[in-house]
């Protein structure tokens, strides 16, 4: 057990619609990033969040969006979904309170993913 | 920009054989490397990784990796090979403390 939690476990939807996706961190990590994976695109890099501010920004469409809040937990906003949306997202965190991010070596602990279907 | 290549999209090996997967990297500066595993339905988990010192790093389960700085590679090995190594092993690079840019991935088969 990673110790990161993401909810919910499998979606189905259809296109057109929007849905959200929860990850809460290791307890005291204060990175949180968010990947994809598809079958044909592999495991993309989307963002990251630094303590409730945005760090890094990857390969993220407009329609899709997150979001860290105070107590750290993050949310994935995907809308106007299309079929291409079906795949895994991960959640990953690192860096606990306490460290500094030049001593984060990058480290990532992931949570089990939120499969999501669009119909 | 950094980038990681697997070559393999998948390795068989018999159990009980020595393994090898492949991993060679491009960064600007010194790599962060890394090896993750992920079993199927499951989120990946972190095996090992090289920051400095020693090219051969000792990682989880009995794998190990070696850094070749010549060759940007970045082998990921272990002597004897579990019909429960059978996975799916990832490659990553980061240029420090940002984001991991991850291979495509290279599915291991272990036969019994």
């Amino acid at each position: 057990d990673s110790g990161v939690t993401q909810t919910p476990k499998h979606l189905i939807t259809a296109t057109g619609q929007r849905v959200t996706l929860r990850c809460s961190p290791r307890s005291g990590d204060l990175s949180v990033y968010w990947y994809q994976q598809s079958l044909d695109q592999g495991l993309q890099f989307l963002i990251q969040y630094y303590n409730g501010e945005e760090r890094a920004k990857g390969n993220i469409l407009e329609r899709f969006s997150a979001q860290q809040f105070p107590d750290l937990h993050s949310e994935l906003n995907l809308s106007s979904l299309e079929l291409g949306d079906s795949a895994l997202y991960f959640c990953a965190s690192s860096l606990p309170s306490g460290g500094t991010v030049s001593s984060n070596t990058g480290e990532l602990f992931f949570g089990e993913g939120s499969r999501l279907t669009v119909l | 920009a950094q980038s990681v290549a697997q070559p393999e999209d998948q390795v068989n090996v018999a159990e009980g054989n020595p393994l090898t997967v492949k991993c060679t990297y491009s960064v600007s500066g010194n790599p962060y490397l890394f090896w993750y595993v992920q079993y199927p339905n499951r989120g990946l988990q972190f095996l090992l990784k090289y920051i400095t010192g020693d090219n051969l790093v000792k990682g989880s389960y009995g794998f190990e990796a070696e850094f070749n700085k010549s060759q940007t590679s970045f082998h990921l090995k272990k002597p004897s090979a579990l019909v429960s190594d059978s996975a799916l092993y990832f490659c990553a690079v980061s240029p420090g403390f940002q984001k991991l840019v991850f291979g495509t991935g290279t599915r291991l088969l272990v036969s019994p």
